[in-house]
């Protein structure tokens, strides 16, 4: 069975530093790795994902990720974080028709 | 303006009174999907359906039921609620192949079961 795992449930981060949130992979097909964002009484929204080709994934407002297999992670960056960033973020992977998504990870943004 | 909408978007019930919140999508998406969210637990999912007619359970199907009569609405049915369905519900829906494809969320219904 696939699987993701988040690693922090949150992260607090100084506004204009960078943003890191940790998420491992599980599976032994090539994965199919998403991120999503959750803003505050909103739904889901994806942020980037990686299916195949370039490791390095650009996304929305800023983010990307990296797709290591030798550490089977997939880890969101951004430079310079914004007090807009606070959310909460998903790490996602696809396999048996669903996406099996992580716990998530509660940024919050200091100013 | 392309959108999935659930209604309601709040509901507050007693056990065992049969509830349905409705899924509504206007992108003509084959695959639409049932999550729900629970602290600490992120999102798993109730059920899936690949077309009209065409649905299979997902991980946390007990409790629950969906039909897919026609291609834009996919209800969620709760026959019996219980208290542990205390849950924030999403509906997703998605073009083929919806592993490459996003898939787009719903805002979401929040529902209480006392």
């Amino acid at each position: 069975a696939q699987s993701v795992t988040q690693l922090g449930s949150h992260v607090s981060v100084s506004e204009g530093a960078l943003v890191l949130l940790r998420c491992n992979y599980s599976s032994s097909v090539p994965p199919y790795l998403f991120w999503y964002v959750q803003y505050p009484n909103q739904g889901l929204q994806l942020l980037l994902k990686y299916t195949t080709g370039a490791t390095l994934v650009k996304g929305i407002n800023g983010f990307e990720a990296e797709f290591k297999k030798s550490e089977t992670s997939f880890h969101l960056t951004k430079p310079s974080a914004h007090m807009s960033d606070a959310a909460e973020y998903f790490c996602a992977i696809f396999g048996n028709e669903k996406l099996t998504f992580g716990t998530g990870t509660r940024l919050t943004i200091i100013p | 303006e392309a959108q999935v909408t659930q209604n309601p978007r709040y509901l507050i019930t007693v056990t065992g009174k049969k509830l349905t919140v409705t899924c509504s999508q206007n992108m003509n998406h084959e695959y639409m999907s049932w999550y729900r969210q629970d602290p600490g637990l992120g999102l798993r999912q109730i059920y899936y359906s690949m077309n009209v007619e065409v649905t299979d359970k997902g991980d946390v199907p007990e409790g629950y039921k969906v039909s897919r009569k026609e291609k834009r609405n996919f209800p969620l049915i709760l026959e019996s609620p219980s208290p542990n369905q205390t849950s924030l519900y999403f509906c997703a829906s998605s073009s083929e192949p919806v592993i490459i494809n996003e898939q787009f969320f719903g805002p979401g219904t929040r529902l209480t079961v006392l």
